[in-house]
C-alpha cells in the first residue's frame, strides 16, 4: 500500500508570513498533484508536477518535486487569508491492469491569520 | 461549466434506505473515478472506470456499494441499505487516458445518514 505523509498537519500563521509544507513517501509516483480543499467543497487542482527535481511557480506558490519521484513541498511566500485552506498532495501511479488513480495525504490544515 | 459536476450535493437519509449519486465527467474525459473523503482524511479511492468499464474497486466497497458508467459517460454510485458509517463525502473525478494526466475533482455529494 502506498502512503502519503503530510506534515505539518495543522499550521497556523499570521499574515505575512512563509510557510512550507510537505510531502513524502516511500513510494515513486509517476506524478504528484497538489490540491487545495474549502469546507464542504471539492478538491480543487492546483498543480501537476511529473519529472524529478522540477519546480513549478504559482504566483505566490512554489512546488518542487523530488529528484527521486518520492516527495514533494508547497512553499507560499506572504502568506495572506485567502490562503487558508486544506492544502492536500496525492501521488498519482498505476496499478494492476494499466489503471491510474491517486493517493492523497491526509492534508495540511492551513489558517492564516489578518 | 464544463467541469465535472456531481448531483445531489447534499443527501440526509435514514439508516437503511438506499441512495443513488450521479456525476457527469467534464465531457472528452474517459477516465472516471469515486472517492470518499471523511472529516480529517484526504480522500480515498473506491472505484475507477474507463470508458464504460469498471477496471478497479477498492475494498472500501463493500457489497452494498455498486457503480455503473453504462455509455461511458456519467456514473451512477448506488449505496443500499445505508449505514452510520456511509456518512462521508462521496467525490466524483475525470481525466484524460494519457500519461500524468491530471485528474479533476466535482464539488462532492455530502452524505449523512441518520
Amino acid at each position: 500500500t502506498q502512503l502519503l505523509e503530510q506534515s505539518p498537519q495543522f499550521l497556523s500563521i499570521q499574515e505575512g508570513e512563509n510557510l512550507t509544507v510537505y510531502c513524502n513517501s516511500s513510494s515513486v509516483f509517476s506524478s504528484l498533484q497538489w490540491y487545495r480543499q474549502e469546507p464542504g467543497e471539492g478538491p480543487v487542482l492546483l498543480v501537476t508536477v511529473v519529472t524529478g527535481g522540477e519546480v513549478k511557480k504559482l504566483k505566490r506558490l512554489t512546488f518542487q518535486f523530488g529528484d527521486a519521484r518520492k516527495d514533494s513541498s508547497l512553499h507560499i511566500t506572504a502568506a495572506q487569508p485567502g490562503d487558508t485552506g486544506l492544502y492536500l498532495c496525492a501521488g498519482a501511479s498505476y496499478s494492476g491492469a494499466g489503471s491510474y488513480q491517486l493517493t492523497f495525504g491526509k492534508g495540511t490544515k492551513l489558517s492564516v491569520i489578518p | 461549466d464544463t467541469g465535472v459536476s456531481q448531483d445531489p450535493r447534499h443527501k440526509i437519509t435514514k439508516r437503511g434506505q438506499n441512495v443513488t449519486f450521479r456525476c457527469d465527467p467534464i465531457s472528452e474525459h474517459n477516465r472516471l473515478y469515486w472517492y470518499r473523503q471523511t472529516l480529517g482524511q484526504g480522500p480515498e479511492f473506491l472505484t475507477y472506470f474507463q470508458n464504460e468499464a469498471q477496471l478497479e474497486k477498492s475494498r472500501l466497497l463493500s457489497d452494498r456499494f455498486s457503480a455503473e458508467r453504462p455509455k461511458g459517460s456519467f456514473s451512477t454510485l448506488e449505496i443500499q441499505r445505508t449505514e452510520q458509517g456511509d456518512s462521508a463525502m462521496y467525490l466524483c473525478a475525470s481525466s484524460l487516458q494519457v500519461p500524468g494526466n491530471t485528474i479533476y475533482f466535482g464539488e462532492g455529494s455530502w452524505l449523512t445518514v441518520v
